[in-house]
């Protein structure tokens, strides 16, 4: 089945540091990756929707200069936190979507997440 | 606007008890339907999924059915075993990749 890799799985960084979280479709092309932040005890929020080779979407509410989403390719999409407060520790997932065919049935593929921790 | 509603967690069951998660959803046309699972420090598995009505979905013992007269899709299991601990998640798709979220189900099963 379609595997989506993210990585690193566990952060734990300064105040004020920027981290980056790739997350890599292994086996299928991902036209369409989504970041998703999921808060203890809650459901996921969409943070943004990036398509290959074009600026994400974000959503309403999500700072754009905070959270740098780029999507080079149809196989990797990255997320980078900058300048990272405490306030950001949150657990980070992205999943993939392949957007070819009819898309109406086509399920999101999700990473493991990230746990991020700012001291 | 569509909407999905689970039954508030945690459920608590023991060990080859039947299970069943209730999931209600709003939204016009019709919409795909999925049950997510999340073990414990990890992302979200597919678990199955319906995409016209009267289809069930299955996998791993767990059923459940595109009901649109009722616009649900309960989750079931006939005997749940301690490894299937997790947070279940109800969501749908009308076609355009955004999926709606349930607020996700916490499952605790007891030796």
């Amino acid at each position: 089945g379609a595997v989506v890799s993210q990585h690193p799985s566990r952060v734990i960084c300064k105040s004020g540091t920027s981290v980056k979280i790739e997350c890599r479709s292994l086996d299928f092309q991902a036209t369409t990756m989504f970041w998703y932040r999921q808060f203890p005890k809650k459901s996921l929020m969409l943070m943004a929707t990036s398509n290959e080779g074009s600026k994400a979407t974000y959503e309403q509410g999500v700072e754009k200069d905070k959270f740098l989403i780029n999507h080079a390719s149809l196989t990797l999409s990255t997320l980078t936190v900058t300048s990272a407060h405490p306030e950001d520790s949150s657990f980070y997932i992205c999943s993939a979507q392949d957007m070819t065919g009819d898309i109406s049935n086509q399920p999101q593929h999700f990473g493991d997440g990230t746990r991020l921790s700012i001291l | 606007g569509d909407s999905v509603t689970q039954m508030e967690g945690p459920v608590t069951l023991s060990e080859e008890a039947f299970l069943t998660i209730n999931c209600t959803y709003t939204a016009t046309g019709y919409p795909s339907l999925f049950w997510y699972v999340q073990y414990p420090g990890e992302g979200l598995q597919l678990l199955l999924k319906a995409t016209k009505a009267d289809d069930k979905g299955s996998n791993k013992g767990f059923e459940a059915t595109y009901r649109k007269e009722t616009t649900s899709f309960h989750l079931e299991k006939g005997s749940v075993q301690v490894s299937d601990s997790a947070v279940y998640f109800c969501a749908l798709s009308r076609g355009n990749y955004q999926l709606i979220w349930g607020a996700g189900t916490k499952l605790i099963i007891k030796p």
